[in-house]
């Protein structure tokens, strides 16, 4: 089956620390995203790419960077993190044509002490 | 005023009932709608998308779109302990040159037996 998935599942870091977070998806689309979910907040976009070449700021894009290596390979990186990065962050997919429908990986959960 | 506003919940009804959740949104030139269910610790799963005004049927779940109001709904018919869940309600939204999607905060279904 067409999928997304990412790795690691779970992490836990120290403050200060690099991270990266990948996904790879197999589904054929060109658009990529990066979301990260907080309880009571629902989801928000850090970063999208709409091909290997365009990479945009969502609109939280403080304090993270990402990386387009190829048309299925999207990655996220915590350059220093931070206890408030803690999150819950999921990567998505959608095609170049169409209504802008979004497939979501199985999500990376976060904690930095 | 948030762009995607739902209703916190949890929203609790007896098995075999009729679940209905609610959601409205401020830009009145958004086409695209979107339903994901998602269950604790796991990702967003795309359940129904509404294009048009008026309803849209797929089993037990019905969505409704009222553009005039702002408004888009979705009912879930007989009701099962397993669509206990939280759902996302996503509203396509044109800013910054791309259609994005912007995501409610989520309302949380509690279906008991």
């Amino acid at each position: 089956d067409a999928d997304v998935t990412q790795t690691p599942r779970n992490r836990i870091t120290k403050t200060g620390k690099r991270i990266m977070l990948e996904c790879s998806q197999t589904k054929g689309h060109d658009r990529m995203y990066w979301y990260r979910q907080d309880p009571g907040l629902g989801l928000r976009l850090i970063y999208y790419s709409f091909d290997v070449k365009d990479i945009n700021k969502g609109e939280i894009s403080d304090g993270y960077s990402v990386s387009r290596q190829a048309q299925a390979k999207f990655s996220l990186s915590l350059e220093s993190a931070i206890p408030n990065q803690t999150a819950l962050y999921f990567c998505a997919t959608s095609p170049t044509k169409g209504t802008n429908e979004q497939f979501f990986g199985p999500g990376t959960r976060l904690t930095v002490l | 005023q948030k762009e995607v506003e739902q209703n916190s919940g949890p929203l609790s009804v007896p098995e075999g009932a009729i679940a209905s959740l609610n959601c409205t949104y401020s830009d009145r030139v958004s086409q695209s709608f979107f339903w994901y269910r998602q269950y604790s610790g796991k990702s967003p799963e795309l359940i129904m998308s509404i294009y048009s005004n008026g309803d849209k049927e797929d089993g037990r779940f019905t969505a409704q779109l009222n553009k005039a109001s702002q408004y888009v709904s979705l009912l879930i018919r007989d009701s099962q302990p397993s669509d206990s869940a939280t759902y996302l309600c996503a509203v396509s939204l044109f800013s910054g040159g791309y259609n994005k999607l912007i995501f409610g905060a989520g309302t949380r279904l509690a279906v008991h037996p």
